[in-house]
């Protein structure tokens, strides 16, 4: 079976710019979550998806948004990036309560 | 909401030796317990789950952990290490109802020959 896949592995963008990452879950896993790992901050959840609903969501300003498809597949959106946004963003799927991580994507914000 | 302290940033080693890493947590509500571990560059691999039943928890790569609900704790040990267990560790806990992880700061196990 395959993991939890999230593209791209890397990304530079501009201050100001907005950014797209995506996220395929396991295969037959609904439920979607994102984190954000910052060296100052650590592992923080952003939001989790579930049957295209948004179900929990974290302590973020609104620039963070999200999406879950019919297919389970996932994006996450950063608009008006902040040199602060650079980060490891993780995704995680889950069945029952164990949680599957991606390789993350790791923005880098100039 | 839930709060995850581990209790120690930094952890040297010797090969072959055991290595405790601790972790408490506040909650006001039943919890689930884990254990991940992150390797330089990659995700979380989930080491080990504290769901329900037996507080004495085995992973994968010879690690256990062991549940203390009066101590509201949840320690990983490994009772001798290699040099490719160097990495970062993370103790985390979920409200049973929401699933939402909340990680501690991360211990960094540092295995030396």
């Amino acid at each position: 079976k395959a993991g939890v896949t999230q593209t791209p592995r890397y990304l530079i963008k501009t201050r100001g710019q907005q950014v797209t990452l995506s996220c395929s879950p396991i295969s037959g896993h609904r439920s979607v979550s994102w984190y954000q790992q910052t060296p100052g901050q650590g592992l923080q959840f952003l939001f989790e998806y579930f049957s295209e609903t948004q179900r929990n969501k974290g302590n973020f300003p609104g620039r963070f948004s999200g999406r879950q498809f019919s297919n389970s597949r996932s994006e996450m959106n950063v608009s008006t990036l902040e040199l602060g946004d650079s980060a490891l963003y993780l995704c995680a799927s889950r069945q029952g309560a164990e949680a599957f991580f991606g390789q993350g994507t790791r923005l880098t914000v100039v | 909401a839930q709060s995850v302290t581990q209790l120690d940033s930094q952890v040297p080693v010797f090969e072959e030796a055991p290595v405790e890493l601790r972790c408490n947590y506040s909650s006001s509500v039943s919890v689930y317990l884990f254990w991940y571990v992150q390797y330089p560059n990659q995700g979380l691999q989930l080491l080990l789950k504290y769901l329900s039943g037996s507080t004495l928890v085995k992973g994968i790569n010879g690690f256990e952990a062991e549940f203390n609900k009066s101590q509201t704790s949840f320690h990983l040990r490994k009772p001798s290490v290699h040099i490719s267990d160097t990495a970062e560790y993370f103790c985390a806990v979920s409200d049973i109802n929401d699933y939402k992880l909340s990680f501690g700061a991360g211990t960094t196990v540092t295995v030396r020959a």
